[in-house]
Parts: structure tokens; sequence; C-alpha cells
């Protein structure tokens, strides 16, 4: 998998919006942008992905520059509740076929959403 | 989306015990499921692959004799820690794989993770 490059952590006032940036220079053109977050003690969650449009969904949106070097992932309306660790991974399409489609977790980073 | 179970969600051991991890999809069937470990602070490493009715592929540095892996049905995947120490007390995360799904969704689901303290 393509490596990613995120901050480690960002803080966020509660109701504005949370932008987390992703920077993933040595991505394939067939590889897809993928979001999880983690919750403290509990397994990674699913937010969104995306191959080179943008994408939303009811948690989120992700923007993928035209490049497709980076992309952010924004939450329209950060609540408390939304206090986690976000994970970029870029990784081939499940029906891309072969061995690649494993998911590999980079550290992420820890969005701390403030009252 | 789809549900991943784990059990139990917590277990103490003595040292030199086994202790078996199971990892359930709820309402799907999960042909391949992965197995990963997460110490404190630290990012999810995956520490190997279990297809249904085959072998486990491990992952570099990761002792398949001590981390046994059983993928009997469709449904059900399991890990056995093997003489447990203490530095394998650790967050096990099981992930699966629904290849029902149509071509671009989201297709890997994990359970909540199973705290293991090695006493």
């Amino acid at each position: 998998d393509a490596k990613t490059t995120q901050p480690t952590s960002m803080d966020c006032a509660e109701g504005r919006a949370a932008n987390l940036p992703c920077n993933h220079s040595t991505i394939s053109g067939n590889e897809y942008v993928y979001w999880y977050r983690q919750i403290h003690s509990q397994g990674p969650q699913y937010i969104i992905h995306g191959l080179k449009n943008n994408e939303t969904n009811e948690m989120a949106s992700l923007i993928i520059t035209e490049d497709r070097k980076s992309s952010t992932l924004i939450l329209p309306h950060a609540t408390l509740r939304d206090t986690a660790v976000y994970y970029c991974i870029v990784r081939v399409s499940s029906n891309s076929g072969g061995s690649n489609y494993k998911l590999t977790f980079g550290k992420g980073t820890l969005l701390t959403v403030n009252p | 989306g789809a549900v991943v179970s784990q059990h139990p969600s917590r277990v103490i051991c003595k040292s030199g015990t086994s202790v078996k991890i199971e990892c359930r999809s709820l309402d799907f069937q999960a042909t391949t499921m992965f197995w990963y470990r997460q110490f404190p602070k630290q990012s999810l490493m995956l520490m190997a692959t279990s297809n249904e009715g085959s072998k486990a592929t491990y992952e570099q540095g990761v002792e398949k004799d001590k981390f046994l892996i059983n993928h009997a049905s469709l449904t059900l995947s399991t890990l056995t820690v093997t003489s447990a120490h203490p530095e394998d007390s650790s967050f096990y995360i099981c992930s699966a794989r629904d290849f029902g799904r149509e071509k671009g969704y989201n297709e890997q689901f994990f359970g909540p993770g199973t705290r293991l303290t090695v006493l």
C-alpha cells in the first residue's frame, strides 16, 4: 500500500467543521483512499472512501485533489463523540484481486473535539 | 453496515495458559477475515489473514505456532493465543470482508476488539 502522511493531532471546537488532511503522494492509479476512525478502546469504524471524485455520505465528505496526491476528510459539524483517531489508508479495491487488498494502518490523526 | 462480533470482549488469564478469541460475521458471509493487534498508544498491526477452508497467512514476525487461527466456516474465525505471556497482553481486533457487496462499496468491517491481559 502507498504510504500516507497525517498530522499527529488536531483540535476542533464542537459544532465547527473538522478538516483532516492526508498526503498520499505515491498513490497509484488503481488505489482508493479510505478513511476509518477508532474511538478509544473500540474497533475501527468505516467512514468513507473514494477514488478520484469527491464523496459525501451521512458521516463526512471526502475531498480528493485533482492529482490525487492528497485528500481532506471533512466532518461538517463536529461533536464530542467525534473525538477519535482518524486513519487515512490507500489501497486497491478488493475486486482487483491479489493479496494487496489488506488495510494497513498508519498512526493516524487524533482529533479532539472540545466543548 | 455489516456487523462483526468478538467474544470475549475482555479476558484475563494466567501466564502459560491458552486463550481463544472468536470473531463472527453476523449478517454476511466472510470468506476472508483479518486479525490485528494493537498495543497501547500504537496503531493496529495486521497479524494474519484468514481464508475460509485454508491455512492462514501470517505477517512477517508473527509466530504461527503461537497464534493459531482457524476459519472453519464462512461466519466464524478463531484466534488462539497459546501459552500466553504478559508481553502478549494487547487489544486484538478482527475484521471481515464481505464479498457479497457491490464493487467499490466498503467491504471490510471490524469487530469491537478483545482486551487480553496476561498476568
